[in-house]
């Protein structure tokens, strides 16, 4: 278990619709990743958060935002949903925002289905 | 642009046998690696990355910049690291941040 925890683990909504997938980070990490896993793009970084800035990002649809709270839990919102925006979320987590060294704990990831 | 390969999305070994799971990077600078594994039905895990030149469960990496590659080897594999594996390159970017870029991936599969 790597203490990122992410909730919900399974999302089905139908298309045009809004959903929050939310992600609580290891203790003590102040930078949150958003990663997208599809079957066709694989792991596709979004958004990366640092004790409650946007620091860097990725291939983030404009439909998609995410923001990153005091108590440093992130959520990621998307909208107007599509079909293809069915994949697996991963949040993750590290101490430091620049830390290329840092490895990042994964959290077990939210599967969304979009129908 | 930085871009990871992995060239097989399936590599079924036996049991004993030697591993080796390719991974190509393309970077402008200097290059930051790392392998992450996914158990099946476990989340995503730092495996080992190049800067630490360490062996974990048996597995190595060496980091060939003339030939831009950073492949995972065992020589003897074991059924317990049938898995999807990852190489992932780590990208900063400007105002500080930093990203993964992740290969493909390649399932591991350790038959009997």
């Amino acid at each position: 278990d790597s203490g990122v925890t992410q909730t919900p683990k399974h999302l089905i909504t139908a298309t045009g619709q809004r959903v929050t997938l939310r992600c609580s980070p290891r203790s003590g990490d102040l930078s949150v990743y958003w990663y997208q896993q599809s079957l066709d793009q694989g792991l596709q970084f979004l958004i990366q958060y640092y004790n409650g800035e946007e620091r860097a990002k990725g291939n983030i649809l404009e439909r998609f935002s995410a923001q990153q709270f005091p108590d440093l839990h992130s959520e990621l919102n998307l909208s107007s949903l599509e079909l293809g925006d069915s994949a697996l979320y991963f949040c993750a987590s590290s101490p430091r925002v620049t830390g290329a060294l840092d490895t990042q704990y994964f959290g077990p990831g939210t599967r969304l289905t979009v129908l | 642009a930085q871009r990871v390969t992995q060239p097989e999305k399936l590599l079924s070994v036996f049991k004993g046998a030697p591993v080796e799971l390719k991974c190509n990077y393309s970077y402008s600078g200097s290059p930051e690696l790392f392998w992450y594994v996914q158990y099946s039905r476990q989340r995503l895990q730092l495996l080992l990355r190049h800067i630490s030149r360490e062996s974990i469960k048996g597995f190595t990496a060496d980091l060939n910049k003339g030939e831009t590659s950073f492949h995972l080897k065992k020589p003897f594999a074991q059924e317990e690291d049938s898995a999807m594996y990852y190489c992932a390159l780590v990208f900063i970017l400007t105002g500080g941040g930093n990203k993964l870029t992740f290969g493909t991936g390649t399932q591991l599969k350790v038959e009997l």
